[in-house]
């Protein structure tokens, strides 16, 4: 199975900053990686589809990227509201969902 | 609108099975897949198993010998089944809408507890 590492695993910053989010495969997933948004208490929420791909209705500031085992999912200027839990998922291989990153609001 | 919504018992005493079953509204279950995922109380997300369109289904390697998925097309209704229940089970347990081969629109959960 393909094993998904996320880093850090909490995150704090200011509102306003540029926020970096990361995810290792443990093997090539080809681009197969979305992400994912969960807020306390609610279902999660998709983001970000095959690496880059914005669903429908996410605030631009949310962004991705990466190839091979190494993807990113950024955001352009924090947000109170973007405090939650992300989790990064890889469908290429079987499917397998990363630990997650808590972002915090300092 | 795309929903989906679980429903079964919150409930469930060591080594029995659970039932679980997904109502979906808005989309075809001939034209999309269904997912299960879970997460037990204050941790990460795990990919359980899949209902494709065409009825085959997939399943997480861990729980394969435990579990189910089937469904009822003109109910409109995804069904889980899982054996031989122990406290790690202990999750809440999401269906959702599967969009080329991952997770698009998600239920609001079901939170089974599994104790004596």
């Amino acid at each position: 199975d393909i094993q998904m590492t996320q880093s850090p695993s909490v995150l704090s910053a200011s509102v306003g900053d540029r926020v970096t989010l990361n995810c290792k495969a443990s093997q090539n997933i080809n681009k197969y990686l979305n992400w994912y948004q969960q807020k306390l208490g609610e279902a999660p929420k998709l983001l970000i589809y095959n690496t880059n791909n914005l669903q429908t209705g996410i605030p631009s500031r949310f962004s991705g990227s990466g190839s091979g085992t190494d993807y990113t999912l950024t955001i352009s200027s924090l947000q109170p509201e973007d405090v939650a839990t992300y989790f990064c998922f890889q469908h290429n291989s079987w499917l397998t969902f990363g630990s997650g990153t808590k972002l915090e609001i300092k | 609108q795309v929903q989906l919504k679980e429903s079964g018992p919150g409930l469930v005493q060591p080594s029995q099975t659970l039932s679980l079953t997904c109502t979906v509204s808005g989309f075809s279950l001939t034209s999309n897949s269904v997912h299960w995922v879970r997460q037990p109380p204050g941790k990460g997300l795990e990919w359980v198993g899949a209902i494709w369109s065409g009825g085959s289904t997939d399943y997480n390697s861990a729980l394969k010998s435990r579990l189910s998925i089937s469904r009822d097309t003109s109910k409109s209704q995804v069904f889980l089944k899982m054996n031989s229940l122990q406290t790690e089970d202990t999750a809440i347990y999401f269906c959702t809408r599967g969009l080329a081969g991952s997770p698009d629109y998600w239920g609001q959960g079901v939170m089974v507890t599994v104790s004596s």
